[in-house]
C-alpha cells in the first residue's frame, strides 16, 4: 500500500492555458475527493466521487473545471482557461465506505501557479 | 451547513510546554464526526484523531490529548510536552451524517515549537 499518489506534484502554467492533475488512491478504497488549499486557509470541498459516480460537487467548481473517475480508480481533475486565482494546492483523498474507520487518507497535492 | 472555527492563526511556545489547540463548530445534523489533521512543512495532510457525536469521551493518545464537549460545540486538542517535529498547521474538520462524507475545514493554527 503506497497511498494517495498524485501527478504532478507542481504545475506553473500562463493564463488561459488548460492543466490536468491525476490521483490514484489507496487501491482498496472506493471514494476519491478532490479539495482545494489556498495560501494560510484550510482546504475547501470540491467535488468527491463513489466508485465511478461522482455524487456530490461544491459550488467552487466552476464550469471551467471538470473531474472524472472513469473506471472507479483514478480520477483526474481538469481546469480549462486557467485563471490567477486558481493558484492553489489541489488535494486528492481516498477512503473505504465499508469500512468501519472510513476516514479520508490524503494526497501529497498538486500545486499549481498561474502566472 | 457546517462550519468550523479556529480562533487562534498562531501559536509558539518553547519546547517541552503544553499546548491547546481550540475548535468550535456548527451544524444541525445530530450526527457527525469530528476530526483533528496534521499538516506539517511538507504539506502532506496527516490524520490523527475521528470521533463521532456520540462518543463524548475524552481521548488520549502518547503526548496528545482531545477533549469533546457537546454543550460547547468544542473538540479541542492539546498537546503535552511538546517538542520540536510537533511544529505543523493543524486543521479541525467536520463531516456531517457519515464520516466518510464531505469534510469542512477549520483555517487551521500554526504551531510554532521553538528549541
Amino acid at each position: 500500500d503506497t497511498g494517495v499518489s498524485q501527478d504532478p506534484r507542481h504545475k506553473i502554467t500562463k493564463r488561459g492555458q488548460n492543466v490536468t492533475f491525476r490521483c490514484d488512491p489507496i487501491s482498496e478504497h472506493n471514494r476519491l475527493y478532490w479539495y482545494r488549499q489556498t495560501l494560510g486557509q484550510g482546504p475547501e470541498f470540491l467535488t468527491y466521487f463513489q466508485n465511478e459516480a461522482q455524487l456530490e460537487k461544491s459550488r467552487l467548481l466552476s464550469d471551467r473545471f471538470s473531474a472524472e473517475r472513469p473506471k472507479g480508480s483514478f480520477s483526474t481533475l481538469e481546469i480549462q482557461r486557467t485563471e490567477q486565482g486558481d493558484s492553489a494546492m489541489y488535494l486528492c483523498a481516498s477512503s473505504e465506505s465499508r469500512a468501519r474507520d472510513d476516514e479520508q487518507f490524503f494526497g501529497p497535492g498538486t500545486r499549481l501557479t498561474v502566472l | 451547513a457546517q462550519k468550523v472555527t479556529q480562533a487562534q492563526t498562531e501559536i509558539s511556545v518553547v519546547e517541552k510546554e503544553d499546548v491547546t489547540l481550540d475548535c468550535v463548530y456548527e451544524t444541525r445534523d445530530t450526527t457527525y464526526y469530528l476530526f483533528w489533521y496534521k499538516q506539517p512543512p511538507s504539506g502532506e495532510l496527516v490524520f490523527l484523531i475521528r470521533r463521532n457525536s456520540f462518543d463524548e469521551q475524552n481521548e488520549i493518545s502518547g503526548r496528545y490529548s482531545w477533549n469533546f464537549q457537546k454543550s460547547t460545540s468544542s473538540f479541542n486538542f492539546t498537546i503535552t510536552a511538546s517538542q520540536v517535529v510537533d511544529s505543523a498547521v493543524y486543521f479541525c474538520a467536520l463531516s456531517a451524517g457519515a464520516a466518510g462524507n464531505k469534510l469542512t475545514f477549520g483555517g487551521g493554527t500554526r504551531v510554532l515549537v521553538k528549541p
